[in-house]
């Protein structure tokens, strides 16, 4: 059983196209993280959201956090080749120091 | 800063080999994970550390084991290797659990032959 789902898995768009990638979940969530992976390289950092309905913009980048605090999307607008790689949410439940993560939506963009 | 250190890189081994993966950071983080990333299926816990001495399974812990002796220092033991243990690891850690960031080392891909 996968903790946290998302969804597509994979998406090729066009350069200049806007998306958006969704991470779901039936359980609560003291917060969510997002990570983006390059090949060969371990995931980094893109931002953690805490609050439910919370919103962050990260340049071209924008997160969601549901206002239950089960899911979390994030946007990103006019996309560019450099956004490509794979976009893995992670999130431990409320009281637990587990980290777990989705299987990632692997993001193609072409020039 | 080296921040999280992972050896070998890359490492093949035979049908009931052992081998140790060595993880080490130097950011004073309490926290650390292993993780295995097989092709399209994301990262899977496999152990995690909240400090030294202290140890807990995660989601796949079978054919594994680790120890954590210093706050610096989360290895990794295959005991028996078997070709299902073949993947990408990846060793992480983070100052305060969930709400931090994670960083993670640049992985070990295994092979089991």
């Amino acid at each position: 059983t996968q903790l946290l789902e998302q969804s597509p898995q994979f998406l090729s768009i066009q350069e200049g196209e806007n998306l958006t990638v969704y991470c779901n979940s039936s359980s609560v969530f003291s917060s969510l993280q997002w990570y983006r992976q390059e090949p060969g390289e371990g995931p980094v950092l893109l931002v953690t959201v805490v609050t439910g309905g919370e919103v962050k913009k990260l340049k071209r980048l924008t997160f969601q956090f549901g206002d239950a605090r089960k899911d979390s999307s994030l946007h990103i607008t006019a996309a560019q080749p450099g956004d490509t790689g794979l976009y893995l949410c992670a999130g431990a439940l409320g009281g637990s120091e587990k980290l777990v993560f989705g299987k990632g939506t692997k993001l193609t963009v072409n020039p | 800063n080296a921040g999280v250190t992972q050896t070998p890189k890359f490492r093949i081994l035979k049908i009931g080999q052992s081998m140790t993966l060595q993880c080490a950071q130097d950011m004073n983080h309490n926290y650390m994970y292993w993780y295995r990333q097989d092709p399209g299926m994301g990262l899977k816990l496999i152990y995690y550390s909240v400090g030294a001495g202290i140890t807990d399974k995660g989601e796949v812990p079978n054919g594994y084991n680790v120890s954590r002796s210093t706050t610096e220092d989360f290895p990794l033991r295959l005991e028996l290797a078997a070709p299902s243990q073949t993947s990408v690891y990846f060793c992480a850690s983070s100052y305060l659990g969930e709400d931090t960031e994670a960083f993670f080392g640049q992985g070990t891909r295994l092979t089991v032959v």
